[in-house]
């Protein structure tokens, strides 16, 4: 059974960064895309970015660029979302999520998310 | 950049009763790729439907999803104490990659 385990709750400072594993277990990493989704108390989803680990291909939310960082480590099939800056509003559960994806030359596409990880809840407080 | 927007924000339905949801796209939604999935409070989001109206494995057959281009729809055809939720809509299959989701749907004991 495909599963993704995310790491453990944090608490950050404004201005700190957050790094957040998510390690799959079953499957094949590198046959699907991984993004990140989070989700402020009481709010809805909001797509931060993803990766293509058999690519190393990551794509950002415009709203996210410069502030996110989305890798992989192959050998241990875990991604991760490093996200600098953090600001009070910051504050949520942040979900890595896969999907499968095609491509055609450099277009990437990912598809609908099948396997969520459990959620990491960082909160930012000074 | 599309825009999902979800309605009604809240239902208030009883236990048997038929659950409507919409979800609306400001532009057509390629191929119709959209999916709809559930959130219990504490939990990750659940896929329930794909590309509008194929049921993802597992799920039962009283979830149905329909619709194309700008209008979807999720239908729940009796509620069972389980399905009360919060149910968000999602817009994949783009390029370059990205998701839009709709504002959610909390459907909630009358």
């Amino acid at each position: 059974q495909v599963q993704l385990v995310q790491s453990g709750a944090e608490v950050k400072k404004p201005g700190s960064s957050v790094k957040v594993s998510c390690k799959a277990s079953g499957g094949t990493f590198s046959s699907y895309a991984i993004s990140w989704v989070r989700q402020a108390p009481g709010q809805g989803l909001e797509w931060m970015g993803g990766i293509i680990p058999f690519f190393d291909t990551a794509n950002y939310a415009q709203k996210f660029q410069g502030r996110v960082t989305i890798t992989t480590d192959e050998s241990t099939s875990t991604a991760y979302m490093e996200l600098s800056s953090l600001r009070f509003d910051d504050t949520a559960v942040y979900f890595c999520a896969r999907a499968l994806f095609s491509y055609v030359g450099v277009q990437y596409y990912y598809y609908f998310v099948d396997v969520w990880g459990q959620g990491t809840k960082v909160t930012v407080s000074s | 950049e599309i825009v999902l927007t979800q309605s009604p924000g809240t239902l208030s339905l009883s236990p048997g009763e038929r659950a409507t949801l919409s979800c609306r796209a400001s532009q057509s939604v390629t191929d119709d790729y959209l999916a709809w999935y559930q959130q219990k409070p504490g939990q990750a989001p659940r896929l329930l439907i794909f590309a509008a109206s194929s049921r993802a494995t597992g799920i039962p057959d009283r979830f149905s999803g329909s619709g194309s281009g700008t209008d979807f729809t999720l239908t729940i055809s009796r509620l069972e104490p389980e399905d009360f939720a919060v149910y968000y809509c999602q817009q994949y299959g783009t390029s370059p990659p990205r998701y839009t989701f709709g504002q959610g749907t909390k459907v909630e004991v009358k």
